[in-house]
């Protein structure tokens, strides 16, 4: 069983600069979230995609967006970067059924710096 | 709404010594409450998770937790930390309006010295 996995490791970019992460989930899950953590803090929610839309969304602005694919792979976009945008980008998979729960599994994150 | 307050930023013990990670919930009806840890550079493990069964809860590594309804409690126990234990630790309520969303306290960081 192949477990949650993000690319790239490490991300800088400049300031209005557009960046996408990528994110591949555990085998047989149907559901990614995309989480922040800033330096120091704990992670906050930024979306789930199930089934390739968008079912939730937490209190990001319109220029985080994403998407995910027929395989339940996902990306996160971030438009016009801003040095806050600074964190480490968490994406989780889950089997989301019926019965439930849905436990989530996160992956290593993705580190993005913003200069 | 929904949330966790831990209510420790930094606890410190001896290798050998006991654990207490403490997290207070605020809730209308009975939660979903986990526990995940994360070592330095590393993605979020999930230590345990409670789901409205058993009250007393175990966890991988040794740890586990209590929900307490007349305490809105849960927190972390081990007894006997070891120096891999070290990390930070975080409480998490699970919101289901409709999706699921993980609500995470802002963690505590345990230190442990030989």
């Amino acid at each position: 069983e192949t477990g949650v996995t993000q690319s790239p490791t490490h991300l800088i970019k400049t300031r209005g600069q557009q960046v996408t992460l990528r994110c591949s989930s555990q085998s047989g899950h149907n559901t990614v979230s995309w989480y922040q953590q800033a330096l120091g803090q704990g992670p906050q929610f930024i979306f789930q995609y199930y089934r390739e839309e968008e079912n939730g969304r937490g209190n990001f602005p319109p220029r985080f967006s994403g998407l995910q694919f027929p395989n339940y792979s996902s990306e996160l976009n971030v438009n016009a970067l801003e040095l806050d945008d600074s964190a480490l980008y968490l994406c989780a998979s889950s089997l989301d059924w019926a019965g439930g729960p849905y436990e989530q599994y996160f992956g290593p994150g993705t580190r993005l710096t913003v200069t | 709404a929904q949330s966790v307050t831990q209510l420790d930023s930094h606890v410190s013990v001896s290798e050998g010594t006991p654990v207490l990670l403490r997290c207070n919930y605020s809730s209308s009806y009975s939660p979903s409450l986990f526990w995940y840890v994360q070592h330095p550079n590393k993605g979020l493990q999930l230590l345990l998770k409670y789901t409205s069964a058993a009250t007393l809860v175990k966890g991988i590594n040794g740890f586990e937790a209590e929900f307490k309804k007349s305490e809105t409690s849960f927190h972390l126990t081990k007894p006997s930390a070891h120096m891999s234990d070290a990390a930070e630790y975080f409480c998490v309520v699970r919101l289901n309006t409709g999706f699921q969303k993980l609500v995470f306290g802002t963690g505590t960081r345990l230190l442990v010295s030989p």
